[in-house]
């Protein structure tokens, strides 16, 4: 298993509310993921980072924002939930070592606003 | 287009059958393949991956993988299915461009009946 942690891994949060969804990673990685994934489902890439202070958008258009303010954490906000947040999100990282273009995932983190 | 097919939704084996996932791929260049599993409620583990060398790859769980540059293949075997590969499946490719992007297939549920 990878060192990569999702807190936390489930949470039910009414319409309008702030949340962040938090993911770290303690393998070094300067990479990191965020995915959508509705049950059983395809990924959706959403946000993804090559280092600190950089951050880019990914293919699937979000509401969520991203901050990489130090290599091993990778944070994702939604400034107001709505029920169409409802899903699965995946953090992921690669980089380093002898498995650069590895992704390794955390456990996710399943979202449902009421 | 870079794109990954998986033109099964579905595979059913018996326990102890051999059993083979799909996956085609469409990339410019050379293709960095990738094969993740799923469990219910958990995130992506991954079993394999083939970069350069031999058509075959071994991984983790018994799976390997056949490359096939001709028809644009990375198909996920395994010799003896277990009740406990049933799970869902995702081949991958990395997108050119960099930062180690992947795309994903929309995945294949695995069943093995006992």
């Amino acid at each position: 298993e990878a060192d990569i942690y999702q807190t936390p891994r489930y949470l039910v949060i009414g319409t309008g509310k702030k949340i962040t969804l938090e993911c770290s990673q303690t393998m070094g990685h300067d990479k990191m993921y965020w995915y959508q994934q509705d049950p059983g489902m395809e990924l959706h890439l959403i946000h993804y980072s090559y280092g600190v202070n950089s951050t880019e958008k990914g293919d699937l258009s979000s509401e969520s924002t991203v901050s990489r303010i130090r290599t091993e954490h990778f944070p994702l906000t939604l400034e107001s939930a709505r029920p169409s947040h409802t899903s699965q999100y995946l953090c992921a990282s690669s980089g380093r070592g002898a498995h650069t273009d590895t992704q390794y995932f955390g456990p996710g983190t399943r979202l449902t606003v009421l | 287009a870079q794109s990954v097919a998986q033109p099964e939704d579905q595979v059913n084996v018996a326990e102890g059958n051999p059993l083979t996932v799909k996956c085609t791929y469409s990339v410019s260049g050379n293709p960095y393949l990738f094969w993740y599993v799923q469990y219910p409620n958990r995130g992506l583990q991954f079993l394999l991956k083939y970069i350069t060398g031999d058509n075959l790859v071994k991984g983790s769980y018994g799976f390997e993988a056949e490359f096939n540059k001709s028809q644009t293949s990375f198909h996920l075997k395994k010799p003896s299915a277990l009740v406990s590969d049933s799970a869902l499946y995702f081949c991958a490719v990395r997108r050119s461009g960099g930062y180690n992007k992947l795309i994903f297939g929309a995945g294949t549920r695995l069943a093995v009946h006992p």
